[in-house]
């Protein structure tokens, strides 16, 4: 199995920060990497798939980067609603895994 | 607009079986593989299984955490998916989503359901 490990586990931040999240990959999984986002009590959204990738509708502050075994989440401009654990999940090959997730919170 | 509704959940004793189901709309159905993914209360994310599109004949993967206990299967009539676990033990406590995958997106999984909460205690 791959295994997907994200640092860090937690930060705090302030408005207006940028905040990088990163998700290491055991093996190579080419770009196929998604990103999402949970707020306590409501279920994952989807933010970034193949990478870098935005869904539709997400917000340009959010972005992502990385191939291989290496990847990044980026939010260019903290806001108070981006508190929230955040998962990076590969889809290369099966099964498909999670990282831990990282919980951002707001200074 | 794209909608995935999941029910079927519900408090269950050990040893039990249970169907989820996740009733899916707005979009063309057969066209996407669905997968179901579960979260423990206070932990991370888990993959449970997936069943491809019809176009790949709607061929199944599963979790080797619950691979013998569980099956995925499809409706295309009623746009509905489901997943039934079988002999269910304490662990399987958590909140199961289904999610869709979008193969013109790579296989990457775009939308999620609300979840439904599966509770196995006696």
């Amino acid at each position: 199995d791959i295994q997907m490990t994200q640092s860090p586990s937690s930060l705090s931040a302030s408005v207006g920060d940028r905040v990088t999240i990163t998700c290491r990959a055991s093996q190579g999984i080419s770009n196929s990497l998604a990103w999402f986002q949970q707020k306590p009590g409501k279920a994952p959204q989807s933010l970034i798939y193949a990478a870098s990738s935005l869904q539709s509708g997400v917000p340009s502050k959010f972005s992502g980067s990385g191939s291989g075994t290496d990847f990044t989440l980026t939010i260019s401009s903290l806001q108070p609603e981006d508190s929230a654990t955040y998962y990076c999940q590969q889809y290369k090959s099966y099964p498909l895994t999670f990282g831990g997730g990282t919980n951002v919170e707001i200074k | 607009e794209v909608q995935l509704v999941e029910a079927g959940g519900g408090l269950v004793q050990p040893g039990g079986s249970l169907i989820l189901s996740c009733a899916a709309s707005g979009f063309t159905f057969s066209d996407h593989y669905m997968d179901w993914v579960r979260q423990a209360p206070g932990k991370g994310l888990e993959w449970v299984g997936r069943t491809r599109n019809k176009a790949n004949s709607y061929t199944r993967e599963y979790a080797a955490s619950v691979k013998g206990r569980i099956t995925i299967s499809r409706d295309e009539s009623k746009n509905s998916l489901y997943l039934q676990v079988n002999s269910l033990k304490t662990e399987d406590t958590a909140v199961y989503y289904c999610v869709r995958v979008t193969p013109v997106k790579g296989y990457a999984p775009d939308y999620w359901g609300q979840g439904t909460l599966v509770t196995v205690s006696s």
